[in-house]
């Protein structure tokens, strides 16, 4: 079965400081790994995800994440947080299945 | 690329009253179709997913039904709702297998009163 743990509910950030969320995974099998965003009273976007090859992935808005297999971890960093980043954050994982499984999500706060 | 429509965006009912939330989807064929709820401090809880027409499955066994009457739409339904369904409601759809991304509707609140 697969999993997903997103280490803390909310993180505070001021702007033009670094962003780190952190997400932990379980899966059977190489995963596919996901970070979306969502801002208040709206769906899910994508902001990257990783499939095969290269393990460090760069997405829209200036987000990366690494994929550790050692480690288990799919972190999402961004070197320097603009008010606009200020929204929730899932990372998710696809094993063998049809399905994605969300982590809880990490509310980002952005500071002046 | 593909559109999803969900409505409502908003929606009050009160305890004991039935549900219908409506998805359609456009700009692709045969997609898997999903239904996540999403309660404060929990996450996206999948409720069910459709590979195809009239073919549901359950995640999570509740006062919840879902349907799909036709490719590309997918319904939540429910005949009593209770205090515990309220929640923020999303359809979402991959093209293929879910190890695709998922593209999402903008959402339902739905407030149980």
């Amino acid at each position: 079965a697969q999993s997903v743990t997103q280490l803390g509910s909310h993180v505070s950030v001021s702007e033009g400081a670094l962003v780190l969320l952190r997400c932990n995974y379980s899966s059977s099998v190489p995963p596919y790994l996901f970070w979306y965003v969502q801002y208040p009273n709206q769906g899910l976007q994508l902001l990257l995800k990783y499939t095969t090859g290269a393990t460090l992935v760069k997405g829209i808005n200036g987000f990366e994440a690494e994929f550790k297999k050692s480690e288990t971890s799919f972190h999402l960093t961004k070197p320097s947080a603009h008010m606009s980043d200020a929204a929730e954050y899932f990372c998710a994982v696809s094993d063998t299945g049809s399905t994605l499984t969300f982590g809880k999500g990490t509310m980002l706060l952005v500071s002046p | 690329s593909q559109t999803i429509h969900q409505w409502p965006a908003t929606l009050v009912q009160p305890v004991g009253s039935p549900l219908s939330l409506e998805c359609t989807v456009e700009g692709t064929s045969n997609p898997n179709l999903y239904w996540y709820r999403q309660a404060a401090g929990r996450g996206l809880q999948l409720l069910f997913y459709s590979v195809g027409i009239g073919q549901i499955s359950s995640e999570v066994p509740q006062n919840l039904s879902a349907s799909r009457p036709q490719d590309r739409q997918f319904i939540l339904s429910s005949k009593k709702l209770l205090l515990s369904d309220s929640g923020f409601y999303l359809c979402a759809c991959s093209p293929g297998t879910g190890r695709e991304k998922l593209f999402f509707g903008s959402g339902t609140q739905l407030s149980v009163l």
